[in-house]
């Protein structure tokens, strides 16, 4: 079966960068968009973007370009964000998600469990 | 970027009473519309996507409908898993944006 399993939380100081970690299975890695989603405490859903990890085409919401990367490791089926000069508006919860099409509409089919970053110094 | 509006944003209800929530896009999405449940622990699960398409796995009870701008998801007999947030998701347009989401709770 499908699963995405995201790496564990994190506590970072203010400045740092933090990588975060989705380890796909059940699925073939490359045929599938991961995306990425942001929630902060007690807030809604944010979507950070996206990444192809057959090509490695990505796209990004405005708001977090310069902010997270996005990367894959398609030996290990693994995708990756990475996000830099950190303060504490991004403390939060952060889910991968695979990113699966139906004609011309596309949803989050399998999500992570999350990965908890704290910015605190 | 399009705004989803959810309502109501809390939810009171009792077990097997039927309940709808609603979602206001700011412009029309063309059905480009999904429900998630996000439970306590954090486990975010897709229920609907474009606007009505039941998840696999996904019980009957729960179904979705609307066009243009206004959807809604419906549950027509709540069982005690239910109680829950629930969050809609616009991807008509870029970026994907979600409402702000509507909680369920035990009346």
């Amino acid at each position: 079966q499908v699963k995405l399993l995201q790496s564990g939380a994190a506590l970072v100081k203010p400045g740092a960068s933090v990588k975060m970690s989705c380890k796909a299975s059940g699925y073939t890695f490359t045929d599938y968009w991961v995306s990425w989603v942001k929630q902060s405490h007690g807030k809604s859903l944010e979507w950070i973007g996206e990444i192809y990890p057959n090509s490695g085409a990505t796209n990004f919401n405005e708001k977090f370009k310069g902010k997270a990367t996005l990367t894959v490791d398609k030996s290990t089926s693994t995708a990756y964000m990475e996000l830099s000069r950190l303060t504490s508006e991004d403390s939060a919860i952060y889910y991968c998600t695979r990113r699966d099409f139906y004609y011309y509409s596309s949803h989050g089919a399998y999500w992570g469990q999350g990965t908890l970053v704290t910015v605190s110094s | 970027d399009i705004q989803m509006t959810q309502s109501p944003s809390s939810l009171p209800a009792s077990l097997g009473e039927r309940v709808t929530i609603s979602c206001r896009a700011s412009q029309g999405i063309s059905n480009n519309l999904n429900w998630y449940q996000q439970k306590p622990d954090g486990t975010i699960k897709p229920l609907i996507y474009y606007t009505s398409n039941l998840q696999s796995g996904v019980p009957s009870r729960f179904s979705g409908s609307g066009s243009g701008t206004d959807y809604s998801l419906t549950i027509s007999s709540l069982e005690p898993e239910d109680f829950a947030m629930y969050y809609c998701q616009q991807d008509a347009s870029f970026p994907d944006t979600f409402g702000a989401g509507t909680k369920l709770e035990l009346k």
